[in-house]
């Protein structure tokens, strides 16, 4: 089976850094990705890993450990608009190339 | 460039009424596209993909059926919707046969009443 876990909601105040984990259990792995999504509207693509290790895009950070099953995003200098809802998501060999979401972590940025 | 239209935006049917949700792909060829439902609260659901023309993929077993008429073109149809089928859907592309992202429509808000 697949199965892929995040928390279910964080909170933090402006200029803050936090960072939202991912853990997952799959059937093969072709790559972790994260998504942002507001309310009411379409996921959003923020990152993409496929080695272990940091992928950086300005405030936001990506990390994987294959071995380890695990993933963060890392985002810095938070901003009242960051509040969204956080998806990990995995590529696993199941499904064709489908996305396998978790079911998001809802972060709400308070001033 | 790449674009996916996915109408309408909202959409309220009374039980029992059939449903067509469409989905094209602009800018590209061969897409593998998908349906994902996403009820309040909780993560996006895989219900089908397609590879190509007529290659449809169920992932869940259910009272909604998917369609590739043409290349770029996916359908999400029920013949009688329940409440229970009541949620936001959402159609998404990638690029054939790659491990990267997958872009989505905007969208639909079905409410079944």
């Amino acid at each position: 089976g697949q199965n892929i876990d995040q928390p279910t909601e964080m909170t933090a105040t402006e200029g803050a850094i936090v960072q939202i984990n991912c853990t997952y259990q799959t059937s093969g792995f072709n790559g972790l990705f994260w998504y942002q999504q507001h309310a009411g509207e379409a996921p959003t693509f923020l990152s993409y890993n496929v080695l272990d290790g940091l992928e950086e895009k300005g405030r936001f950070s990506s990390f994987l450990s294959r071995s380890k099953g695990y993933s963060y995003l890392l985002l810095k200098e938070l901003q009242m608009k960051d509040s969204a809802s956080y998806l990990c998501a995995v590529k696993a060999n199941q499904a064709g190339t489908a996305l396998i979401f978790g079911k998001g972590t809802t972060l709400s940025v308070s001033s | 460039s790449q674009t996916i239209h996915q109408w309408p935006a909202t959409l309220v049917q009374p039980v029992g009424s059939p449903l067509s949700l469409e989905c094209t792909v602009e800018g590209t060829s061969n897409p593998n596209l998908y349906w994902y439902r996403q009820a309040a609260g909780r993560g996006l659901q895989l219900l089908f993909y397609s590879v190509g023309i007529g290659q449809i993929s169920s992932e869940v077993p259910q009272n909604l059926s998917a369609s590739r008429p043409q290349d770029r073109q996916f359908i999400l149809s029920s013949k009688k919707l329940l409440l229970s089928d009541s949620s936001f859907y959402l159609c998404a592309w990638s690029v054939w046969g790659s491990s990267t992202e997958a872009f989505f429509g905007q969208g639909t808000r079905l409410t079944v009443v």
